[in-house]
């Protein structure tokens, strides 16, 4: 069964710092990938997603994530952060791809809780 | 356009009740998700529903758990004689078709007390 480690739990940081939050994920075949956040009071929103092509995705807000294949990673990367940057973050991954079923489910990380200090 | 929505927000309910959570997807979406966001064990699939397709299951943690979909819309979770460790936040996500990336619902709240 597939499954998803994001190795930081809790993230506190200073506004203007840079972030990488790890997310690895253990199926080897083709897959794809997504990093959802959630803000304080507010649901799951996507932040960007690899189907396929360019390894190096950008999503919204200046958020953007490498698939890395040999290392089965997709960390998120952000210059620098904004107060407003303070949410949990998800990494999720969808496969195999082309299996019906199963296949169709994301399977999440644990999260990551993001604080941005001013 | 409007986005997912689930009923009710919140639920509490007596241990032993049974409860009825719904899911209105994204209009023209046709593949539907249910997930459950519980403290220390993250985000966990649930049931998975595209089309006329046959769902798939394989997430229901116990029988007492049961889905469906009406008319390939509207969906209802039903929980069945609900336990304390049924709390928790349980979540709704359509996609356009299973290739496309889901959006989710806020969520209902269930409390079993």
């Amino acid at each position: 069964a597939q499954s998803v480690s994001q190795h930081n739990h809790h993230v506190i940081l200073s506004e203007a710092a840079s972030l990488e939050l790890g997310c690895n994920y253990s199926y080897g075949g083709t897959v794809n990938l997504f990093w959802y956040v959630q803000y304080p009071g507010q649901h799951l929103q996507l932040l960007l997603k690899y189907f396929s092509g360019d390894p190096l995705v950008k999503g919204i807000k200046g958020f953007e994530a490498e698939f890395i294949k040999s290392k089965f990673s997709f960390n998120l990367r952000k210059p620098s952060v904004q107060w407003s940057d303070t949410a949990e973050y998800f990494c999720a991954v969808k496969g195999p791809v082309g299996v019906t079923g199963g296949g169709n489910k994301l399977t999440f990380g644990t999260g990551t809780q993001l604080k941005v200090e001013l | 356009g409007a986005g997912v929505s689930q009923s009710p927000s919140n639920k509490v309910t007596e241990k032993g009740k049974d409860v009825e959570l719904r899911c209105d997807p994204i209009s023209g979406h046709t593949a539907l998700y249910w997930y459950r966001q519980s403290l220390g064990q993250g985000l966990e699939f649930l049931i998975y529903f595209q089309g006329n397709s046959a769902p798939d299951k394989s997430g229901l943690p116990s029988d007492r758990f049961s889905a469906e979909r009406t008319g390939g819309s509207v969906s209802t979770l039903t929980i069945q004689r609900t336990q304390q460790e049924d709390s928790a936040v349980y979540l709704c996500a359509s996609s356009l078709w299973d290739s496309y990336e889901q959006y989710f619902g806020p969520g209902t709240r269930l409390t079993v007390t």
